[in-house]
């Protein structure tokens, strides 16, 4: 089925710890994008890619890191979790020259 | 930069019933995309209408419309004959249209509907 995988879909996390959260699509999109999501404060961009081997920053994106080794893949990675990425977050990807974004499932992330 | 603003954290409405969701947004863009995202108790998030600021015809789906005032810079949606269904948090977005580059979303803060059976 075509679509975005995240994975996974929760974890409880210690401060300091490194957690690399993970997302797949399998529609060729060349856009993806990482957001988060807190109550009263909608969703916020951390980062995106235009296309595999590049990546750009989005509004909040201390702390959290990414890569685009290939057009599929788009994992974010928090390198010592703090008690404020406590948040869920949303892979998202896009074809070129389209405004529709395609949004996965979310992963709840809790840290501790 | 741009901002999108939602001042109704919530709203509730009747089943059957009509309910009008608010939304405002500040650009100096003259060409750009306006999106109105549904997020139900399951979490996924649901694109539900889409206008662009070229079109000056309001887009509609089915039961979702939209008044889009352009000037005003607002972009409002309209539910008819609500669902139970509906109940979700809904977030307005927007969008500048590069015309091949990437389209990041500006999200607003969202207002979060109850219908009432």
């Amino acid at each position: 089925i075509a679509g975005i995988t995240q994975a996974p879909t929760s974890q409880i996390l210690a401060a300091g710890r490194r957690m690399t959260l993970r997302c797949t699509q399998d529609m060729r999109h060349n856009a993806m994008y990482w957001y988060r999501q807190d109550l009263g404060l909608g969703l916020r961009l951390i980062h995106y890619s235009n296309t595999a081997g590049t990546t750009g920053k989005g509004e909040v994106p201390d702390g959290y890191s990414v890569s685009r080794a290939n057009t599929d893949d788009f994992p974010l990675t928090l390198a010592s979790a703090v008690p404020s990425q406590t948040s869920v977050y949303f892979c998202a990807s896009g074809a070129s020259g389209f405004s529709e974004q395609f949004f996965g499932p979310g992963t709840r992330l809790t840290v501790l | 930069a741009q901002t999108v603003t939602q001042s109704q954290p919530e709203m509730s409405v009747q089943e059957a019933e009509t309910v009008t969701l608010s939304c405002t947004y500040d650009t100096s863009e003259s060409d750009y995309y306006l999106f109105w995202y549904k997020q139900p108790p399951s979490r996924q998030m649901i694109l539900v209408i889409r206008q662009e600021a070229y079109k000056q015809q309001n887009a509609t789906e089915n039961r979702f419309s939209v008044n889009f005032q352009k000037a005003a810079k607002s972009f409002s949606l309209k539910i008819s004959d609500s669902q139970l269904g509906d109940a979700a948090m809904y977030f307005c977005a927007y969008s500048r249209r590069y015309g091949g580059a990437t389209n990041k979303l500006i999200f607003g803060t969202g207002t979060l509907l109850a219908v009432q059976p």
